[in-house]
């Protein structure tokens, strides 16, 4: 079963505003991982959140992780078109297998 | 370094037949999975490997077998192809001690 539920399951914007989507998740965990998926290739590792960090920056992403309410949210600052993409949330519980969400499908529009 | 590599890009099977999946990776990674990935499902993992020689099943394991003779290689099996196993499939890879996994590019795979 899906341990993690991205939300929402799509998203369009205009180029430069700020995209936001959310997880929600099961179990407690380890950590936390936010994935891209471009159309037709595999996913690629953005960032990563520790159960004990409830903040984290890298370039454009800014990642929060809520462990009481099993949330966390993935902001992408002054998007632009090659933001557009899938974004997986996945976590890695104490069996230690990582798992996927079901995505959020985000769409910048120029 | 190629990282992780997986072949063929695509391909189409008649309900029954067999084949295999490859991957492969040149990172020394000790892990391995296969995942699959499905419309509105997300991915959901097959089979993994924590190390040569080593195999243990994941979420959806039914029609698939795997083997890991060596750190680099990781194929997944089809038995008998069915059309419930019409889907992308995912290899990735990640090293000891870390949690990053690095995937390929997939394999789309058709059923009829």
């Amino acid at each position: 079963s899906q341990q993690g539920e991205e939300d929402p399951q799509a998203l369009s914007i205009q180029e430069g505003e700020n995209a936001t989507m959310n997880c929600s998740y099961k179990t407690s965990i380890n950590n936390l991982q936010w994935y891209r998926q471009n159309s037709g290739r595999g996913l690629v590792h953005l960032i990563l959140i520790r159960s004990n960090e409830r903040e984290k920056h890298s370039g454009r992403l800014r990642v929060t992780l809520d462990t009481s309410k099993k949330s966390s949210s993935l902001l992408i600052t002054a998007s632009r078109a090659a933001d557009t993409a899938s974004y997986f949330c996945a976590t890695v519980p104490r069996n230690e297998k990582l798992t996927f969400g079901t995505g959020t499908r985000l769409t910048i529009i120029p | 370094n190629a990282g992780v590599t997986q072949t063929p890009k695509f391909q189409v099977l008649k309900t029954g037949q067999s084949m295999t999946l490859q991957c492969a990776q040149d990172m020394n990674h000790e892990y391995m999975s296969w995942y699959r990935q499905d419309p509105g499902m997300g991915l959901r993992l097959i089979h993994y490997s924590v190390g040569a020689g080593i195999t243990d099943q994941g979420e959806v394991p039914n029609g698939y077998n795997v083997s890991r003779s060596t750190t680099e290689d990781f194929p997944l099996r089809l038995l008998s192809a069915a059309p419930s196993q019409t889907s992308v499939y995912f290899c990735a890879s990640r090293a000891p001690g870390t949690e990053t996994q690095y995937f390929g590019p997939g394999t789309r795979l058709l059923v009829l």
